[in-house]
């Protein structure tokens, strides 16, 4: 099966502009997990969404990231103003459902640099 | 934050079994183990997962001790493309409002395989 997809694979932009990601997850799996990894450190959860839902945004700063998967399927998570902290790799992640024995399967990340 | 202690490195010589230990003394009981690597500059790879009995699959073994307060992944026959972080994780239920099956990486472990 095709694994999660994500674009671009980079992205450099300067501090205060708006940049987004792309994801489109594994076929069929109802579960979408955003997450960020700062070089150095484990993957840290942005956002999750159950189908077209959002599930848990808690660790996600909401004044000026925003996410959205508007048809269930595919997402986009946006950044708007970045900041120079924001770079890192983004990643997507699909799970068939939320259960803990419905493993996560990742993409490869788009790796932002911001200036 | 992370549940788990794993050593920060390991070594392994090629063709020779890797055990990487983990300890999560906290683990509750409808909480799995999951273990996942990342090989530079790819997304996490899933590995396997459990919840108390010990599992196996083309990649790994996963060992998890009866009071399941600690597990050994094991790479029966290490090579040189199995160098990567390796990250023991363990994995939130669902429930109660506020828990949705998060998967909360830690620092990891560093295993580096040598001819």
């Amino acid at each position: 099966e095709a694994g999660v997809a994500q674009s671009p694979r980079y992205k450099i932009i300067e501090k205060r502009q708006s940049v987004a990601f792309w994801c489109n997850p594994i076929s069929g799996h109802a579960t979408l997990y955003w997450y960020q990894q700062i070089l150095g450190q484990g993957p840290k959860l942005l956002i999750q969404f159950q189908n077209n839902g959002v599930v848990d945004d808690s660790q996600l700063p909401k004044d000026r990231f925003s996410a959205e998967r508007l048809k269930g399927v595919d997402s986009t998570l946006k950044i708007q103003p970045a900041k120079l902290e924001d770079s890192a790799v983004y990643l997507c992640a699909s799970s068939l459902d939320p259960s803990p024995n419905s493993p996560l399967h990742f993409g490869n990340g788009t790796r932002l640099t911001v200036t | 934050d992370a549940k788990t202690t794993q050593p920060p490195s390991m070594d392994c010589a090629e063709g020779r079994a890797a055990n990487l230990p983990c300890n999560h003394s906290t683990i509750s009981g409808n909480e799995y183990v999951y273990w996942y690597r990342q090989i530079h500059s790819q997304g996490p790879q899933y590995i396997i997962h459990g919840l108390k009995n010990n599992e196996t699959n083309e990649m790994a073994s996963l060992i998890i001790t009866e009071d399941r307060k600690s597990s050994t992944l094991i790479l029966p026959h290490a090579t040189l493309r199995d160098t990567a972080v390796y990250y023991c994780i363990v994995r939130e239920g669902i429930g109660g409002g506020t828990s949705y099956g998060k998967l909360t990486f830690g620092q990891g472990t560093i295993l580096t395989v040598h001819p």
